[in-house]
């Protein structure tokens, strides 16, 4: 079993539709959480980083994190089809002293025009 | 443009050959990693190093990988008698070594292709 699962989709969803993106995790060591979007032939760029339980807003991105579940959430509001690429969760383990990012498998994010 | 840079963006090679990819960080980051990602999976750690020295390897990384990071600048990644199954994106990332977390920076990948 993964330490991280995603969905990997794809997800196709209509032009101005709120997007939910979801991980969840098995090791209650993770303390920081990230989401990455990754476009095509690209490498992944920092979306959000979220440290404690709770919600982040971040102009039309929102990233939530519920520890007592192990369960993070993105939403993207008024999807763009710009939008459309993969979408990584990533963890940290402090005790990892490399901080190595544990990524998920990623979610495709299709916006339709 | 001041981002990490990779070298060459894409490999292909026969089964058997040995490949070199290269990584230059952004300047100022002490902190470098290797990550391996193959189609449809998240990136996956390969190895760490802080300035010149390799801290961490992954049990992915067998002995036909090596990595250096001489005088703590670019780092290379050679894979020796490479096998069908090395072809991947390697990516590579910095960070700066300050404070308890530090955001990666990735470049954009060398795509290896074996066949």
């Amino acid at each position: 079993q993964k330490e991280v699962e995603q969905d990997p989709g794809p997800l196709s969803v209509p032009e101005g539709a709120i997007v939910s993106l979801n991980c969840t995790y098995s090791n209650s060591a993770f303390q920081y959480f990230m989401w990455y979007r990754q476009y095509s032939r690209k490498g992944p760029e920092l979306l959000m980083y979220t440290y404690s339980s709770g919600n982040k807003e971040d102009g039309r991105f929102t990233a939530q994190v519920d520890k007592s579940s192990k369960y993070i959430s993105l939403f993207i509001r008024d999807s763009q089809p710009s939008d459309s690429a993969t979408y990584l969760c990533a963890m940290i383990r402090p005790m990892d002293s490399s901080y190595k990012l544990i990524f998920g498998s990623g979610t495709r994010l299709l916006v339709r025009p | 443009d001041t981002g990490v840079s990779q070298d060459p963006r894409h490999k292909i090679t026969k089964r058997g050959q040995n490949v070199t990819f290269r990584c230059d960080p952004i300047s100022e980051h002490n902190r470098l990693y290797w990550y391996r990602q193959t189609l449809g999976q998240g990136p996956e750690f390969l190895t760490y190093f802080q300035n010149e020295a390799q801290l961490e390897k992954s049990r992915l990384l067998s002995d036909r990988f090596s990595a250096e990071r001489p005088k703590g600048s670019f780092s290379t990644l050679e894979i020796q008698r490479t096998e069908q199954g090395d072809s991947a994106m390697y990516l590579c990332a910095s960070s700066p070594s300050t404070g308890v977390y530090n955001e990666q920076f990735f470049g954009p990948g060398t795509r290896l292709t074996v066949l």
